[in-house]
């Protein structure tokens, strides 16, 4: 079975500082990847979808941004956090074709920024 | 999506009423849609879904209802239980069926 995993769940990051965030996917192959920013009681801002390696497409510009190194990995980054950028951070994979267009999340990360 | 900034609504219900939670949808082309329930602290989860040829379907206490008239959709959920207390999103699948659209979510109260 396929299974979604991200890292760390919680983060406090001081103002300036760098973002890594990881998630991984297991159980699948060639899966279109995605990363969501969710305010606390807000809805789901998609911020980057994938549907390859090194192919990544953002929605919204920002101090944001991803990559795709390899099938199953996606990864967020940011050079300098801002205090705007506390949120739920939710990665999610969908496969491709047929089978196409449910979303599966992973657990999120919470980040804080100070 | 167009909500990101609300404020989630809230619907509160009393344990054992039946719930009904709305979304309108914005593409009268799109051909499949999904619930999903986020408890808190946690990621979105499948309910159920349904694709455009029907109006209605039903899993295990839940029923989607799809009125592609007025582009609403519905998700009603029998016997509230407080299990059933999150936040409740419908999606709609774009054109090329490789992303999601997502409503602003609507926040659900169980009172024992």
């Amino acid at each position: 079975s396929q299974t979604i995993h991200q890292w760390p769940a919680t983060l406090v990051q001081p103002v300036g500082s760098p973002l890594s965030l990881e998630c991984t996917v297991e159980g699948t192959s060639n899966p279109n990847l995605y990363w969501y920013r969710q305010a606390a009681g807000r809805g789901l801002q998609l911020l980057f979808y994938s549907v390859g390696i090194g192919q990544i497409s953002s929605e919204v510009p920002q101090n944001l941004s991803a990559s795709r190194p390899q099938d199953r990995q996606f990864i967020l980054s940011s050079k300098k956090l801002l205090l705007s950028d506390s949120g739920f951070y939710l990665c999610a994979w969908s496969p491709k074709g047929l089978a196409g267009g449910v979303e599966f999340f992973g657990p999120g990360t919470r980040l804080t920024v100070l | 999506g167009e909500s990101v900034g609300l404020h989630l609504p809230t619907l509160s219900v009393q344990e054992g009423d039946n719930s009904i939670i709305n979304c309108a949808y914005s593409n009268s082309a799109s051909d499949y849609f999904i619930w999903y329930k986020q408890e808190s602290g946690k990621g979105p989860q499948f309910i159920i879904d349904i694709r455009s040829n029907m109006d209605k379907r039903q899993g295990q206490r839940v029923t989607v209802l799809l009125n592609k008239t007025v582009k609403h959709l519905s998700l009603q959920i029998a016997a509230t239980q407080p299990g059933d207390s999150a936040v409740y999103f419908c999606a709609e699948l774009n054109n090329a069926g490789n992303m999601l659209t997502f409503g602003g979510g609507t926040r659900l109260m169980v009172k024992p």
